[in-house]
């Protein structure tokens, strides 16, 4: 069974970091793209940032490039994204997604597996 | 990059069928996408992924009352024989070569 658990949200000020993390199992980790995808309270879903199988391509949202990192260790099955400079509107909840693909040529596919998610609140 | 234009909200009656869209944005009609619901309070769940043919594929446990179909630039999700526990946000996703994009969601009243 495939299970994605987000952890390492929290209440941060404007201008802080955080980083999260998600812990993957049931599936060949290292063998499919993976991305993040954030939903502001009582908003709909807006992808952040999405890395191929050997992290060798990373893509982010105009909204996140140059404040987001995205990264993963597949000796450990997990993945990561670094949110540094951040703002009220980086406000949500954040959900870890497993994409069909392994490669993010074409964009990779379908997102065919969410994680619970993990809340990040911005404010002072 | 496509953009996916949903409705904000639709109702059907319990036992009746309802027909949601997504629509792709000009020169994107060809995209295959995929369609995700989310009950009130949980995790998105992905439901099947659908071609610009008609051609869909279920995710695992999606029930038979879940189907696709595509005409143009139109991607349909319809749901039979509606439940009270489809009531749901269902959002349709496309993707390329350096974006993922997600529709603004349609929210499905079950009456």
């Amino acid at each position: 069974e495939v299970q994605l658990l987000e952890s390492g949200g929290d209440l941060v000020q404007p201008g802080g970091s955080l980083r999260l993390s998600c812990a993957a199992s049931g599936f060949t980790f290292s063998s499919y793209a993976m991305s993040w995808v954030r939903q502001a309270p009582g908003k709909g879903l807006e992808w952040v940032s999405a890395i191929s199988d050997s992290a060798g391509s990373t893509y982010y949202a105009d909204s996140v490039r140059g404040r987001f990192t995205i990264s993963r260790d597949n000796s450990k099955n997990t993945l990561y994204v670094q949110m540094n400079s951040l703002r009220a509107e980086d406000t949500a909840v954040y959900y870890c997604a497993k994409v069909v693909g392994a490669t993010l040529v074409l964009g990779g596919g379908a997102t065919d597996y969410w994680g619970q998610g993990t809340l990040v609140t911005v404010s002072s | 990059q496509p953009v996916l234009t949903q409705s904000s909200s639709a109702s059907a009656s319990l036992g009746s069928s309802v027909k949601l869209t997504c629509t792709l944005s000009s020169g994107h009609n060809y995209y295959i996408i995929a369609w995700h619901q989310q009950q009130p309070g949980k995790a998105p769940r992905y439901l099947m992924k659908l071609e610009g043919s008609g051609s869909y594929n279920k995710g695992s446990g999606v029930p038979d009352r879940f189907s696709g179909s595509s005409s143009g630039a139109d991607r349909y999700l319809t749901i039979s024989n509606l439940q009270s526990d489809d009531e749901a946000d269902y959002y349709c996703e496309t993707w390329d070569s350096n974006t993922r994009v997600f529709g603004g969601g349609t929210k499905l009243t079950v009456l």
